[in-house]
């Protein structure tokens, strides 16, 4: 079955823990990304991946870092985690960065940082 | 990063109701357009990519007017399934989907 797989599904830390989120792709696409989602401010963009080693910021990047070593993997890095980065987060997938067929989205992986 | 707007509702209907949302863009370089659809916690998915020439799915309408950088979606005959949130959407620049903050949709028998 097509679908982006991500880890855990639901996660609760201490302030300053290092943490990571993986996703995983089973789609051969190109393109991935991370949102974080938080009441009253939508889907915002923190990271993507135009392709594999190739990773840029989004809107949201601080607090967060990538990589991109293999097509199909993107985890989703919180060095120092703060009470501010407890949101619902979304790894996505294309086959291209452009494409018309949006994206295919993970189940999400819901952190809360105390 | 320009945005998306959408009314946030919530839109609330009868059974066999016909209902529209609306949403406009801000930028008018963007690339593609569609409408996901989001249950409570759950992910967006896919409801229909949206062109210029209009298109159907079903009881679904979509529609793109580039000129007026305006998007519809027009859900008739409103089944209790159809409760959600719908999240209008522009592929800006091809690095990344711009998201508005939804409508939500809540159908009642």
């Amino acid at each position: 079955e097509a679908q982006v797989t991500q880890n855990p599904r639901y996660l609760i830390t201490v302030t300053g823990k290092k943490l990571t989120v993986t996703c995983s792709q089973n789609m051969n696409h190109e393109y991935m990304s991370w949102y974080r989602q938080d009441p009253g401010l939508g889907l915002r963009q923190i990271y993507y991946s135009m392709n594999v080693e190739v990773t840029d910021k989004g809107d949201v990047p601080e607090g967060y870092k990538v990589s991109r070593k293999e097509k199909r993997n993107f985890p989703l890095i919180l060095e120092s985690p703060s009470p501010n980065q407890t949101s619902l987060y979304f790894c996505a997938s294309s086959p291209w960065g452009g494409s018309d067929y949006g994206y295919t989205f993970g189940s999400g992986t819901r952190l809360t940082v105390v | 990063r320009k945005e998306v707007e959408q009314d946030p509702g919530p839109f609330n209907v009868p059974e066999g109701a016909t209902v529209a949302f609306n949403c406009t863009y801000s930028n008018s370089a963007s690339q593609s357009f569609f409408w996901y659809r989001q249950d409570c916690r759950k992910e967006p998915k896919l409801l229909m990519s949206v062109y210029s020439s209009g298109n159907e799915d079903g009881r679904f309408t979509a529609q793109l007017n580039r000129a007026s950088q305006y998007i519809s979606l027009l859900i008739r005959d409103s089944k209790l399934s159809d409760s959600a949130t719908y999240l209008c959407v522009v592929n800006q620049a091809g690095t990344a989907l711009i998201f508005g903050k939804g409508t939500t949709l809540s159908v009642s028998s």
